[in-house]
């Protein structure tokens, strides 16, 4: 079975700029989970899809969304930029269980994002 | 406050030897406790899941313990190896209606030939 893929790999975007990151999970899987990986601050939880709909969410501002398709699918979007959210962002797949973040999760590779 | 911290914040061993890191929480109400490993440039593979009721759970060399009472946790490495050399992640799972993810900062591990 092919694992989680993220594409990009690595972006490079100036302040003030739109983002889309996309995650192709695991087949079968159904949980996407987003986070945030930096130097400063570790990991952090962003949200979590399932069947196309936000089930759980992280601290994070308004201009971090993300949505899920038909076919599991997710992306992620950051609506205006700022120097700080360079950093590492992480995907990853849950198979169908328990209810929620129970299972075990698989992560892509991550997409290294740049900000200047 | 929702916090995981983890120690040490690194650590340096011979190949072969075991070692102990170490996760303390205090968030509430829990619903499990995970172990990370992230090699370097890779994102974090699952190493264990704990719930309340589970106290040790291994994975191969990798053995979790599970204290929730003291809201404890470790993660024990037997005969470590090169490859072990990665940072290790503690992350506790809260459930609040909404389930909400708690990270400890990471135990970077190097083992040494």
């Amino acid at each position: 079975k092919a694992g989680v893929t993220q594409t990009p790999r690595y972006l490079i975007k100036t302040r003030g700029q739109q983002v889309t990151l996309s995650c192709s999970p695991i087949s079968g899987h159904r949980s996407v989970s987003w986070y945030q990986q930096t130097p400063g601050q570790g990991l952090q939880f962003l949200f979590e899809y399932f069947s196309e709909t936000q089930r759980n969410k992280g601290n994070f501002p308004g201009q971090f969304s993300g949505r899920q398709f038909s076919n599991s699918r997710s992306e992620m979007n950051v609506s205006t930029l700022e120097l700080g959210d360079s950093a590492l962002y992480l995907c990853a797949s849950s198979p169908p269980g328990l209810a929620g973040l129970q299972e075990t999760q698989y992560f892509g590779p991550g997409t290294r994002l740049l900000v200047l | 406050k929702n916090q995981v911290e983890q120690s040490p914040q690194s650590l340096i061993i011979l190949e072969g030897k075991n070692c102990t890191l170490q996760c303390n929480y205090t968030v509430s109400p829990f619903s499990n406790l995970r172990w990370y490993k992230q090699d370097t440039g890779r994102g974090p593979v699952s190493l264990t899941i704990m719930t309340f009721s589970e106290n040790t759970k291994s994975n191969g060399r990798y053995t979790a313990t599970l204290d929730a009472d003291t809201k404890q946790s470790s993660l024990h490495i037997t005969a470590s190896q090169l490859s072990d050399s990665a940072s290790y992640i503690c992350v506790v799972v809260m459930n609040t209606g909404f389930q909400k993810l708690v990270f400890g900062t990471g135990t970077r591990l190097l083992v040494s030939p």
